[in-house]
């Protein structure tokens, strides 16, 4: 695609449900980064992946937060046992290469409500 | 980690005036500074960036200065319009990799 895509766009999840957040970066882009936002604040760092390698998940807030890129394109970030204070968008970036100063771009994020 | 700060959190002005957001970092090692435009709902958007070599970049009614030694840079939006209204994110390069640190954001409402 032309874009950073995220499924679903929005997800309502009850307290203590697993979810899952897709990922899928523009094609070839070898850098991903997940954020996450509350409302009115900025994104916040939580992982980066350089190709399937995870090479920094400082960001991550729990156990609870798990991160993947098994084939180095399609990421999943899926947060077990969900609860209230995880409502937040995510977002996904991705970029083309591993240099600094190289443009990422943001797909539309997953809007997550635990309810 | 890197610290980034950004003022103000709202800004109000009229349609045609000018609009300033400042950010200061700590971390005098990063060497890039973007500046992304969030409206409502949606993804954030560079909408133009500096590298540490550069004073100031300018694109049409956008600039951005960096002063390295202060640690700090600014967004500059001249004759501003109704669809500039949208909240900005500095943000801040740093280490090997791009890990993006964000600042909290400018809310800019331009009024009419």
């Amino acid at each position: 695609g032309a874009g950073v895509s995220q499924s679903p766009r929005y997800k309502v999840a009850k307290r203590g449900q697993d979810v899952a957040l897709r990922c899928d970066p523009i094609s070839g882009h070898v850098s991903l980064f997940w954020y996450q936002q509350a409302l009115g604040q900025g994104p916040e760092f939580l992982t980066y992946f350089q190709n399937e390698a995870q090479l920094d998940k400082s960001g991550l807030p729990s156990d609870r937060f798990f991160a993947e890129r098994p084939e180095g394109s399609v990421s999943t970030l899926k947060i077990q046992r969900t609860q209230q204070e995880d409502s937040a968008v995510y977002l996904c970036a991705s970029s083309l290469v591993w240099v600094r100063n190289t443009e990422a771009f943001f797909g539309q994020g997953t809007r997550l409500t635990v309810v | 980690g890197e610290n980034v700060e950004q003022h103000p959190s709202t800004l109000s002005v009229q349609e045609g005036d000018s609009a300033v957001i400042k950010c200061t970092y700590s971390d005098s090692a990063s060497n890039y500074f973007p500046w992304y435009k969030q409206e409502l709902g949606k993804r954030p958007q560079l909408i133009i960036d500096i590298r540490s070599n550069v004073g100031e970049k300018k694109d049409q009614r956008i600039a951005v200065t960096l002063n390295k030694t202060a640690k700090h840079f600014s967004l500059h939006i001249t004759e501003t319009q109704p669809e500039d209204s949208a909240v900005y994110f500095c943000a801040v390069y740093l280490g090997g990799y791009q890990k993006v640190t964000f600042g909290t954001g400018t809310k800019l409402q331009v009024i009419p």
